[in-house]
């Protein structure tokens, strides 16, 4: 069984930059999550799928950070305007449905 | 409300000796709980989960944990460390009451010493 995909694993912009990240969850997992990991912490939800419906985004700072999930599978993480404080790995991860299967990461450093 | 506690950020044994990752859990709800482990630039790995079955659970690569209610607590174990053991652990509650939020904790960063 194929895992939870994501593109780019780096990238890095400037601040005041924009930059999507892309994220093709398990096939057949309804819920798809975004967690932002800053190091030295653990994972911070950032916005819960299910489908292609928002279920839960109250900790996405949605002044700069939007997220879709167009036809409930693929979904976009994007941040306009980046700031210095967004250097973090991007978490994606889809649920069967309370366990959680994480995708490998994309590692974002803003300079 | 839910939370979790990794009581040591940094656990370091010698290969061949047991593994203690300590964690305690608070949750308003019978919880479900799990340990992700996360190697050096790697995604987060499922290691064992529990979901009020057995309460001592048993992983991947020899670690298993144990759910004490009474004590609030699911501290990771595993007899014999190796090598390949050194990475950051996760422990992960789940409250159950209708949201699949999951609440991490700070992580423990396990060194193994050749």
């Amino acid at each position: 069984e194929a895992g939870v995909a994501q593109s780019p694993r780096y990238k890095i912009i400037e601040k005041r930059q924009s930059v999507a990240f892309w994220c093709n969850p398990i096939s057949g997992h309804a819920t798809l999550y975004w967690y932002q990991q800053i190091l030295g912490q653990g994972p911070k939800l950032l916005i819960q799928f299910q489908n292609n419906g928002v279920v839960d985004d109250s900790q996405l700072p949605k002044d700069r950070f939007s997220a879709e999930r167009l036809k409930g599978v693929d979904s976009t993480l994007k941040i306009q305007p980046a700031k210095l404080e967004d250097s973090a790995v991007y978490l994606c991860a889809s649920s069967s449905p309370e366990t959680q299967y994480f995708g490998p990461g994309t590692r974002l450093l803003v300079l | 409300a839910q939370s979790v506690t990794q009581l040591d950020s940094h656990v370091s044994v010698s290969e061949g000796t047991p593994v203690l990752l300590r964690c305690n859990y608070s949750s308003s709800y019978s919880p479900s709980l799990f340990w992700y482990v996360q190697h050096p630039n790697k995604g987060l790995q499922l290691l064992l989960k529990y979901t009020s079955a057995a309460t001592l659970v048993k992983g991947i690569n020899g670690f298993e944990a144990e759910f004490k209610k009474s004590e609030t607590s699911f501290h990771l174990t595993k007899p014999s460390a190796h090598m390949s053991d050194a990475a950051e652990y996760f422990c992960v509650v789940h409250s159950g009451a209708g949201s699949y939020q999951l609440t991490f904790g700070k992580g423990t960063k396990l060194s193994v010493i050749p």
